[in-house]
């Protein structure tokens, strides 16, 4: 079952700051987020486990909150190059607790960044 | 190379005809996805190989589509008599091994036009 985002699309000033929300009804492995330019590859932001460990870009956070599935980003100090498509992919838990890799992608986060 | 790299780019089919979209993966990456991103939506789950093992292959559409990686590097994504349904950008993606910890790096993509 696909995650939902919200909200669908922000605008912002550079500077301001924004928040993008990813939920899953079903029990999570792991929560992925990329950023997506038109016409060219999801770039990858940040990866959370269950457990609490993360990896991603020093000037991007993240947060998973596992008893809730529920996971944000949160851009800081936004810049003109922030602006592209936002989407969270989620993996479920597989066999003994693990998963390969599979995501479901959410629908995505349109962000605008104006000078 | 640096990254994945897909080809074509483009591709336009008349209905009916048969496509081989090609994956070449960043070198020494064993799991490779191909996914399939409709237009103003988040990629959604093809199938998965595992080297040169088709592990999972639960989101290929119909038996339209069909996927190989015989050598456990570059892989083949073909669709056979295509219908307009079938037009969206198709996306591979590789990481490094079969947990899920590793980073799925995508390639920019085949957008494929159905007419």
């Amino acid at each position: 079952q696909q995650p939902v985002q919200s909200p669908q699309a922000v605008i912002l000033r550079e500077g301001e700051d924004a928040v993008i929300n990813c939920s899953s009804s079903k029990a999570l492995y792991s929560v992925h987020w990329y950023r997506q330019k038109h016409g060219e590859a999801p770039v990858f932001l940040m990866i959370l486990l269950k457990g609490g460990e993360q990896k991603g870009h020093e000037k991007i956070s993240a947060s998973f909150n596992e008893k809730k599935q529920q996971s944000s980003l949160y851009l800081t100090a936004s810049q003109l190059s922030y602006s592209g498509t936002y989407f969270c992919g989620t993996e479920r838990n597989g066999a003994g607790g693990t998963s390969y890799g599979k995501l479901t992608f959410g629908q995505g986060t349109i962000l605008t960044v104006h000078p | 190379g640096a990254g994945v790299s897909q080809s074509p780019r483009y591709k336009v089919a008349k209905r009916g005809q048969d496509v081989a979209l090609r994956c070449d993966p960043i070198s020494g990456h064993v799991s490779l996805f191909w996914y399939q991103q409709a237009l103003g939506q988040g990629p959604e789950f093809l199938t998965y190989f595992q080297n040169e093992a088709q592990l999972d292959k639960s989101g290929l559409p119909s038996d339209r589509f069909f996927a190989e990686r015989p050598e456990g590097s570059v892989s083949t994504l073909k669709i056979q008599r295509t219908q307009q349904e079938d037009s969206a950008v198709y996306l591979c993606a590789t990481k490094p091994g079969r947990i899920a910890k590793n980073i799925q790096y995508f390639g920019a993509g085949t957008r494929l036009s159905v007419l």
